[in-house]
Parts: C-alpha cells; structure tokens; sequence
C-alpha cells in the first residue's frame, strides 16, 4: 500500500539557519503530495502541495519539489525564524483517495 | 467562515466504556475524515464520509465507527475502550474530499483512556 516516510525528529536548528526535513514516498499511480504543520495548541494547516511530478509547491518561504524519479518530497526554507517551531508532516494522497500522513517531524528553533 | 469544531475537546474514561467525539465542518464542505494522533504512530487514517456515505476507511478494528449526518456533521464512535485507544482524535473537511484538495483540520479531541 502507499507509505509516507519522513525524518525523524526533533530536529534543532538556530534562527536563520537552512532548513530540510526530508520525505519519501511509495505509491502507485500518481498521487499529489502535501506538507501539513502543526503549530502548538492547533490543528493541522496546509503548508504547500504539489500535484504532478517536477511540480514545485511554495509557501511562507517553504519549498518542495515533487521528484517522481527519487520518490521524494523535501521540505526546505533557506532561513529559518523561532514562528517556524512546529511538527511538520507529509502527505500523501494517492489513487484510492485516502490521504496519507508520516509521522511527523518536529522542529525547534533556537532564537 | 467559521472553521472546522470538534467536541469535546478533553476526556477521560475508563477501559469498556464507549465515546462519541462530534465534528462540525465548515460551511459548504461534504467530505469529513476521521484521523487518530499518538507520538508513537503519528497519523492514522479511521474513515472519511461524504454525503452521509463512508467512502473510505482505514485498517482499525470494528469497535471504531462513524456516521455523517445530513448536515455534514460527522459523529465518530469507539466502544469497548482500550488503554491504546488514548490518543488526539482529529476530524478534517474539505470540498469533495479528493486527495488533491486541501484538509481543513480541527484542534481535536484529546481521549484518555485509564
């Protein structure tokens, strides 16, 4: 079945430094792919997705690239700010219309 | 535009009871799934409803269950409580529920089982 594989957290990092929080996949078909975050107290909230292959989804200053030949969808921002502190997760939603979670990846920014 | 509300927020219960956890969409969305938080295994797909229908569902035993109402609220239901089934019970809507859409999430329902 479709899986979603992502770093493993928490991850630290200082303000204004690069960030990357990697996520693969296994999927048939051709299924759109999403980053959620979670900020503390919250529920989740869409970040930016990509629903074809080389598609590049961008917000907030987070990107990802859909790369179908490496089945990944990274997440990177070049500087990070203390606000970013959440858990990320990826998403997949595949051919059976069931949209899919990782595990999620926590991040602290330290200011 | 009022967003997604889950209720209750926090609860406690006991091994063998059962709990109903109540999700109010927002305006105009159909779809409502149904998803279950823990540390250990993060997200898990329960169940997403669409036009009063079940149109998916994850790999959790029968004791999980859910119904949408003509409104498109939704009502998830677990009897027979576990200690395993402490978790954050998060309900998500969206327009046609289609996996290239975007989730509308709620904050959740946290469940203690003791």
């Amino acid at each position: 079945g479709n899986s979603v594989t992502q770093m493993e957290g928490p991850v630290t990092l200082s303000e204004e430094a690069f960030l990357t929080i990697n996520c693969t996949y296994t999927a048939t078909g051709y299924p759109s792919l999403f980053w959620y975050v979670q900020y503390p107290g919250e529920g989740l909230q869409l970040l930016l997705k990509a629903t074809k292959a080389d598609d590049k989804g961008s917000n907030k200053g987070f990107e990802a690239t859909y790369r179908k030949e490496t089945t990944s969808f990274h997440l990177e921002k070049g500087s990070v700010q203390v606000s970013d502190s959440a858990v990320y997760f990826c998403a997949l939603g595949g051919d059976d219309d069931k949209i899919i979670f990782g595990k999620g990846t926590r991040l602290h920014i330290l200011p | 535009k009022a967003g997604v509300t889950q209720t209750p927020r926090y609860l406690i219960k006991t091994r063998g009871q059962q709990v109903t956890l109540s999700c109010s969409p927002i305006s105009g969305h159909r779809s409502v799934s149904w998803y279950q938080q823990t540390p250990g295994q993060g997200l898990q797909f329960l169940f997403e409803y669409f036009s009063e229908t079940q149109r998916n569902k994850g790999n959790f035993p029968g004791r999980f269950s859910g119904r949408q109402f003509s409104n498109s609220r939704s009502e998830m239901n677990v009897s027979t409580l576990e200690l395993g089934d402490s978790a954050l019970y998060l309900c998500a809507s969206s327009l046609e529920g289609r996996n290239t859409g975007e989730l509308f999430f709620g904050e959740g329902s946290r469940l203690t089982v003791l």
